[in-house]
């Protein structure tokens, strides 16, 4: 049950893109195409972006996007916007009901 | 709509127990696993444990595993939480989120912070 991997911090300007990396092993986010994000603003609950590595769900802005190559997600934000500014979690499904989560990117809009 | 309500929560000291509760409504309860994950002070969730649709299936985190039980009732919406010889590491805002049919969960309560202190 060990995390998977995210940089602790990006950054970037209103209208530019970043993304967010989320390296696992072959157990979990290379084993299933069922990885999440989660973006949480300070003193928020998660709310769900991504799921199943691409989709999106009804409400979430076009903006954010996510793939996956292998152990490792990615999660794009482009057209950077001051409310992008939270933190950011993947999430991989790793067999038997179980979940294991990154340890959490925060993103800063400049 | 969905909603996840926690409570339960308050300061306890270590040893003790606690039992957190999440009241579900806007969806066929009965039908999802749930899960409980925790966010301690200033670090990043942390997934504790999810029982299936029916309760028969129920898995925990390491750093759970053998002090913390999860449960279920169908007939109240309900999913619990029983933490025992808590610990001041379980200190932590504590979250139930509803598991969707395609292995992420799609939506959160407003958590319940469990402060363990003496």
């Amino acid at each position: 049950q060990s995390a998977l991997t995210q940089p602790r911090s990006v950054s970037g300007s209103p209208g530019q893109s970043v993304t967010i990396s989320c390296t696992g092993t072959s157990s979990d986010v290379g084993g299933y195409n069922s990885v999440s994000w989660y973006q949480q603003h300070p003193g928020k609950a998660p709310k769900l972006m991504i799921y199943d590595v691409t989709k999106r769900p009804s409400g979430v802005p076009d903006r954010f996007s996510g793939s996956k190559s292998g152990n490792t997600a990615s999660l794009t934000i482009s057209g950077l916007q001051a409310e992008d500014e939270a933190d950011y979690y993947c999430c991989s499904y790793a067999g038997s009901y179980l979940v294991v989560f990154g340890g959490g990117t925060k993103l800063t809009v400049l | 709509q969905v909603q996840l309500v926690e409570s339960g929560g308050g300061v306890v000291q270590p040893g003790r127990s606690l039992r957190l509760s999440c009241a579900a409504s806007g969806f066929s309860f009965s039908n999802y696993g749930m899960h409980w994950v925790r966010q301690a002070p200033g670090k990043g969730l942390e997934w504790v444990a999810v029982v299936s649709y029916d309760g028969s299936n129920k898995y925990y985190a390491d750093s759970v595993k053998g002090r913390f039980t999860i449960s279920r009732d169908n007939s109240k919406n309900t999913v619990y939480l029983q933490m025992n010889s808590l610990r001041v590491e379980d200190t932590a805002v504590y979250y139930c989120a509803k598991y969707s049919v395609g292995w992420y969960l799609d939506y959160w309560g407003q958590g319940t912070l469990v402060t363990v202190s003496s």
